[in-house]
């Protein structure tokens, strides 16, 4: 069946490094995957998306990386900031072509 | 105008209470989407409406009703509630169903059924 998981529940990082946020998916999960960013007290905010035909895709401040070998994704976010705080979620699509879900990870910036 | 609104922000109910959210968007966007999201989990799929036409439910419970009066808005009827159906109900929207585009959420409603 289609799984798209994140690997770490929580990321601590301190402010003006580089954060990496990973997530791994199965064998039948889509060809397009999304990063989505829920601040507290707010709806999801999409980041950034990747089609299967690409390894890499840059955005401001924020790449994702697709390796597709090892079905893996990963958002990274450049100078994090006090404002990257957030849960962040990556998703791809289920049979249905609606979104499946990763269970999130929590960055958590240290000042 | 990216906004998709929800209201209420905060609702208590009874479980033997008929209450109502409601969500509005005003960027044309056909597909409208309800989402149920408990605390620290992502956000489950409930509905997705395409053109005011219910495509999608996700096996929810008959005390959850949807509604799509127009294009521009989404209800969500509740009624005889548990207190399990405690959490936040997100609405979305997009151009169209699917999630190849990208979807616009609103803050979220916050349910407390006691």
């Amino acid at each position: 069946g289609e799984s798209v998981g994140l690997h770490l529940p929580t990321l601590s990082v301190q402010e003006g490094d580089n954060s990496i946020i990973n997530c791994a998916y199965s064998n039948s999960a889509s060809d397009y995957f999304i990063w989505y960013k829920q601040e507290s007290g707010k709806g999801p905010q999409f980041i950034i998306d990747i089609r299967s035909n690409m390894d890499k895709r840059q955005g401001q401040r924020v790449t994702v990386l697709l390796n597709k070998t090892v079905k893996h994704l990963s958002l990274q976010i450049a100078a994090t900031q006090p404002g990257d705080s957030a849960v962040y979620f990556c998703a791809g699509l289920d049979s249905n072509y609606q979104l499946i879900w990763g269970a999130g990870t929590k960055l958590i910036i240290k000042p | 105008d990216t906004e998709v609104t929800q209201t209420p922000k905060h609702l208590v109910m009874g479980m033997t209470n008929k209450k109502s959210l409601k969500c509005e968007q005003h960027m044309g966007h056909r597909a409208m989407y309800w989402y149920k999201q408990k605390a620290k989990k992502p956000p489950e799929l409930m509905f997705v409406y395409s053109y005011e036409k219910l495509s999608i439910n996700e096996s929810v419970p008959s005390r959850f009703s949807p509604e799509c009066p127009n294009s521009s808005l989404l209800n969500l009827h509740l009624h005889a509630l548990q207190p399990e159906d405690s959490a936040l109900y997100l609405c979305a929207s997009s151009q169209v169903a699917g999630g190849l585009y990208e979807q616009y959420f609103g803050p979220g409603t916050r349910l407390t059924v006691t």
